[in-house]
């Protein structure tokens, strides 16, 4: 069985400051999908980043990167230049390139911006 | 980016009636659209995945005569909680998996749902 395991249920951090949220995840599969969702207060889910496994350059977008780790099943969030906006729930995803497969999440970190 | 809207975004109803919650896709043909529960302070707990012109499938514990869904067309599916109870009072949120990003799923915005 796949599963996605985030073992940071809450973190805090200065605004401008860098953070990482861990993320580790288990499967059998070697062609699969892994995201990086936020869930602000309004409780909207935002795609934040995407990674194919079958790529080995790190997805960035803007302020936010990713370190994937293949060999180790790991796939950890950074955020840079933390802002007051990136306050939220954040929960890292993976589904397998199946087509028909049920995304699985972790169970999310609540990520706080200190001002 | 792809939008996913979700319609009511708040809802309260009395005890024993219907409510219907409607998902689209309004700038992509979805495939597959999935329906999530969300408990306060925890992940999403799939409910059910909607094919369109198929039967939805639902996962283990939850009752397909409760939770309605249909998925008329490549747009629209819409999750009917039938003789709702105040343990269906919950947030709910549906996806789309985008037919050109098939991994992919966008999430409308939810529905809160209460029940006296």
């Amino acid at each position: 069985a796949q599963t996605v395991t985030q073992s940071q249920p809450e973190m805090s951090v200065q605004e401008a400051e860098t953070v990482t949220l861990s993320c580790t995840y288990d499967t059998s599969e070697n062609n699969y999908y892994l995201f990086w969702y936020k869930q602000p207060p309004s409780r909207q889910m935002i795609l934040v980043i995407r990674q194919e496994a079958y790529k080995q350059q790190n997805a960035t977008e803007n302020r936010f990167s990713v370190n994937f780790q293949k060999a180790a099943k790991s796939f950890s969030l950074k955020i840079s230049d933390s802002q007051l906006g990136d306050t939220a729930m954040y929960f890292c995803a993976f589904i397998v390139s199946r087509g028909d497969d049920k995304i699985i999440f972790g169970k999310g970190t609540r990520l706080h911006i200190l001002p | 980016g792809a939008v996913v809207s979700q319609h009511p975004s708040r809802v309260i109803c009395k005890s024993g009636t219907s409510v219907k919650i409607e998902c689209r896709s309004l700038d992509f043909q979805a495939t597959t659209m999935f329906w999530y529960r969300q408990f306060p302070k925890q992940s999403l707990m799939l409910m059910a995945t909607s094919n369109e012109g198929s039967k939805a499938t639902y996962e283990q514990g939850v009752e397909k005569d409760k939770f309605l869904i249909n998925h008329a067309s490549l747009t629209l599916s819409t999750l009917t909680v039938t003789s709702a109870h105040p343990e269906d009072s919950s947030f709910y949120i549906c996806s789309a998996r985008d037919r050109l990003w098939e991994e992919t799923q966008y999430f409308g915005p939810g529905t809160r749902l209460l029940v006296l």
